[in-house]
């Protein structure tokens, strides 16, 4: 079956403009998560999603970060009035749930000029 | 003082050596992960464990709750297995990840 994957993989924008990346989890795979990884930086967590609870969005950077995610199906995430510190490599995970295995999808690049 | 912290930072290695990564944390956890991460930049889960012990392959890693420290050890080590290998707590309660800055192995043939 196929793994998780992320669009688009690049993603060269205008600061101040905004973006929306897209996560497609492996299908029956209840937890979802965003991370983060700057150039030459560790992960850093962003959000989960598991099941149909309302997720903990305390991790987001700051309010111009959004995350929603439909049931158990696709999710985004809505960077408004990008900033340069916002470029980075944005992973998406997905499990069955949060204590099983993680899948990591290949990343989107985000380039901000 | 971060919260997960990893040793070495970096290590090289000969083929066929074994290998011991070391991560220690201060918060509490439900389960604490390790990952591999690519030259490439691909991210792959190795272990989750919460307790004991777990081996696949030439991996092996521990974990001891009560001196909060997990070690993942490679035996036989190939160049193969040059990536970085990160360590990663499930904060207990909050449901949060915390990330260790990443040992980067290098094994030469």
């Amino acid at each position: 079956g196929a793994g998780v994957s992320q669009s688009p993989s690049n993603k060269v924008t205008e600061k101040g403009k905004d973006v929306e990346l897209r996560c497609d989890p492996i299908s029956g795979h209840t937890a979802l998560y965003w991370y983060r990884q700057r150039l030459g930086q560790g992960l850093e967590f962003l959000i989960y999603f598991q099941g149909n609870s309302a997720p903990d969005k305390s991790g987001l950077p700051s309010d111009r970060f959004s995350a929603e995610r439909t049931g158990e199906s696709v999710s985004t995430l809505t960077i408004q009035r990008t900033q340069q510190e916002d470029s980075a490599v944005y992973l998406c995970a997905s499990s069955r749930g949060i204590y099983n295995e993680q899948f990591f999808g290949p990343g989107t690049r985000l380039t901000v000029l | 003082k971060n919260e997960v912290e990893q040793s070495p930072q970096n290590l090289t290695a000969q083929e066929g050596e074994f290998i011991t990564i070391n991560c220690s944390y201060s918060v509490g956890i439900s389960a604490l992960h390790w990952l591999q991460q690519h030259p490439g930049g691909g991210i792959v889960s190795l272990f989750m464990l919460s307790s004991g012990k777990k081996k696949h392959g030439r991996l092996i890693a521990t974990i001891n709750i009560q001196e909060k420290h997990s070690s993942l050890h490679i035996t036989a080590s190939h160049p193969r297995d040059s990536a970085v290998y990160i360590c990663a707590v499930l904060t207990s309660g909050t449901y949060k990840y915390i990330f260790g800055t990443g040992t980067r192995l290098k094994v030469l043939a």
